[in-house]
């Protein structure tokens, strides 16, 4: 089944400064990478997600890029701030498996310092 | 939209007792829900992924008679702990695919503590 790995397990950071989050996976079917943030007793709320035709997708603060060939995708938050922090997950799914099910990274927990 | 709610947002039982807690989606027809349970500091383990009117798939090292899920409908899913003890004490979380996306959304989560 899929693995994903995910790194740093914790990142602070200063307010203002750029944010990357990086994850590998292995299985080379998957097509879908969506990236969550979870603050502390909440849901997990999607952020930004990219699919395998696409090498990366912008969104203000928050990119992602995706290499397929070495399977890994990142998370980049440019301009970082304070209610940034919290723990960011990410996750791969593949087209073909039963349900479209997601297997999540180990998270990052991300500190930006006032 | 693609607005999930989950109930009860936090329960305390005794150990031996049974807990059911639903997941409903508000605003969409979810094809598929699927349950997660949360450690601290923890990233979230899949527990089952249900589909509506058919038996719920578990994975691997989830008990699926002590974790009792039923897919009533299209936008309802329960997950039933049997038997709770302290060790199933933990943080449940759903999620709903939606017939039009890869994306998962979900719930706010159910807090269990079984003492």
């Amino acid at each position: 089944g899929e693995n994903v790995e995910q790194h740093p397990s914790t990142l602070s950071v200063q307010e203002g400064d750029s944010a990357v989050i990086k994850c590998t996976y292995s299985d080379s079917a998957s097509n879908y990478f969506p990236w969550y943030k979870q603050e502390l007793g909440k849901r997990p709320q999607l952020i930004i997600d990219i699919r395998s035709n696409v090498g990366e997708k912008k969104d203000q603060r928050i990119a992602v890029t995706l290499n397929k060939t070495a399977k890994h995708f990142s998370l980049h938050i440019t301009e970082t701030q304070p209610e940034d922090s919290a723990v960011y997950f990410c996750a791969a799914s593949s087209g073909s498996n039963a349900g479209n099910m997601l297997t999540f990274g180990g998270g990052t927990r991300l500190m930006v310092k006032p | 939209g693609a607005v999930v709610s989950q109930h009860p947002s936090w329960v305390i039982c005794k150990s031996g007792t049974s807990v059911k807690i639903e997941c409903r989606s508000l605003d969409f027809q979810a094809t598929t829900m699927f349950w997660y349970r949360q450690f601290p500091k923890q990233s979230l383990m899949l527990m089952a992924t249900s589909n509506e009117g058919s038996k719920a798939t578990y994975e691997q090292g989830v008990e699926k008679d002590k974790f009792l899920i039923n897919h009533a409908s299209l936008t309802l899913s329960t997950l039933t702990v049997t038997s709770a003890h302290p060790e199933d004490s933990s943080f449940y979380i759903c999620s709903a695919r939606a017939a039009w996306g890869l994306g998962q959304f979900f719930g706010p989560g159910t807090r269990l503590t079984v003492l």
